[in-house]
């Protein structure tokens, strides 16, 4: 497709459940970020590739999210054990070099 | 530390001009930028500013003074459908993040 593809749109989950949020990022774009946003909030950093390598995951809020892009294309981020305060919506973004990101839609993130 | 500080809200009237501010206290700059998002929707792209001055695009403009640490969004003729949140972002040197501002809720009244 031409934008930022992201899978589920929408996830529900009990809490302890772990949780996989997919993005498919823009054909060719090297940079691949992660942000979680709150409702009312702007996007908060999660973590970044460039290509298939993690060069930044200071975001991450606990060693219970974990990202990977194996191929330097599709990303992954996971949580595992989720927990009520993990509800937010999830935004993937990719870039070519020195260009602005361009955003999914968006994982809406539910845990009961 | 990082901080960036917009306005929440704001209202104006169809037609009319509105200027939303923007200021931040970032580890390093390397641009700014603006974006529109619709409540449920992505955000998208409107205006980079990486030199002092002022960057026109259609109805939206941005300014930026680095040495204040202050941005600007300019919107003209201001159309129902600009209601929305604008979030200014800065990207910081030396790391790979982007800092978004909490965003600031435009609604433009008839």
């Amino acid at each position: 497709g031409a934008g930022v593809s992201q899978s589920p749109r929408y996830k529900v989950a009990k809490r302890g459940q772990d949780v996989a949020l997919r993005c498919d990022p823009i054909s060719g774009h090297v940079s691949l970020f992660w942000y979680q946003q709150a409702l009312g909030q702007g996007p908060e950093f999660l973590t970044y590739f460039q290509n298939e390598a993690q060069l930044d995951k200071s975001g991450l809020p606990s060693d219970r999210f974990f990202a990977e892009r194996p191929e330097g294309s599709v990303s992954t981020l996971k949580i595992q054990r989720t927990q009520q305060e993990d509800s937010a919506v999830y935004l993937c973004a990719s870039s070519a070099s020195n260009q602005p990101q361009h955003f999914g839609d968006g994982t809406r993130l539910s845990i009961l | 530390g990082q901080n960036i500080d917009q306005p929440t809200e704001m209202t104006a009237t169809e037609g009319a001009i509105v200027q939303i501010n923007c200021t931040y206290q970032t580890s390093g700059f390397n641009g700014l930028f603006w974006y529109q998002q619709h409540a449920g929707e992505a955000p998208t792209f409107l205006s980079y500013n990486v030199l002092d001055g002022l960057e026109e695009k259609g109805r939206f403009s941005s300014f930026l003074s680095r040495s204040k640490g202050y941005s600007y969004l300019l919107l003209k003729e201001l159309q129902m459908k600009d209601s929305a949140s604008y979030l200014c972002a800065v990207y910081t040197s030396g790391t790979y993040k982007y800092i978004f501002g909490t965003g600031t809720r435009l609604k433009v009244l008839a």
